[in-house]
């Protein structure tokens, strides 16, 4: 069954340093999210992305965000000058149309 | 706004008990509703889903939920439970609002399952 997959499984950075969380969608797949799960927290929506643009995004995806289809596989976020309070899992997820399918995520420490 | 209540942040049954979950949601008009499971370093993996008809639904791995318009609940159930079933169960639930719209998540339920 295809996947979503995330890479790097685990991301650590120093703050202030920018990084950039790389997905690789289900290849049919039109419509492209990211969410985020810090520690012990609930998993929260930060943006989602049709058509080359951004849908939706919450107040979390503030300008030190953004997210970007490079190539008709890849799927990318950046997060400009990490904060601290980046510190989380990420995940990927895509849909064609319902459900939304979830990558295994990357877990991004920020020192 | 939409939103997700799970009232029980963790639930331990003994293998071979059954099990209940419990989800309540707000929304303002029929959801899509979603129950997705996380074991220990891995990604979301979705159980079921409910757009629309038959109230009960069935999802792999053996759990089933009903969804009660009434009581604004989606809970999930399963018979008897394995000790694989030991995992972070969290309810969601997406608008009808366009294929892209974002999913709302509860905080989860971590099941604890004793041998």
């Amino acid at each position: 069954e295809p996947e979503v997959t995330q890479t790097p499984s685990h991301q650590v950075t120093q703050m202030g340093q920018e990084v950039i969380l790389r997905c690789v969608p289900i290849s049919n797949h039109l419509y492209f999210y990211w969410y985020r799960q810090i520690l012990g927290q609930k998993v929260e929506f930060l943006v989602s992305f049709y058509n080359n643009e951004i849908s939706e995004k919450s107040e979390i995806f503030d300008d030190q965000f953004s997210v970007e289809r490079p190539d008709g596989s890849n799927f990318t976020l950046k997060i400009r000058s990490t904060k601290l309070e980046d510190s989380a899992m990420y995940f990927c997820a895509s849909t064609l149309e319902r459900p939304q399918h979830f990558g295994d995520g990357t877990r991004l420490s920020i020192l | 706004a939409q939103s997700v209540t799970q009232p029980d942040i963790h639930i331990t049954v003994s293998e071979g008990a059954s099990l209940e979950l419990r989800c309540n949601y707000s929304y303002g008009a029929t959801p899509y509703l979603f129950w997705y499971v996380q074991s220990p370093g891995q990604g979301l993996q979705l159980l079921l889903k409910y757009f629309s008809g038959d109230t009960l639904v069935q999802g792999i791995k053996g759990f089933e939920a009903e969804f009660k318009r009434s009581q604004s609940s989606f809970n999930l159930r399963k018979p008897s439970v394995h000790w694989s079933d030991a995992a972070e169960y969290f309810c969601a639930v997406g608008s009808l609002g366009g294929t892209a719209s974002k999913l709302t998540f509860g905080t989860g339920t971590r099941l604890q399952v004793t041998l």
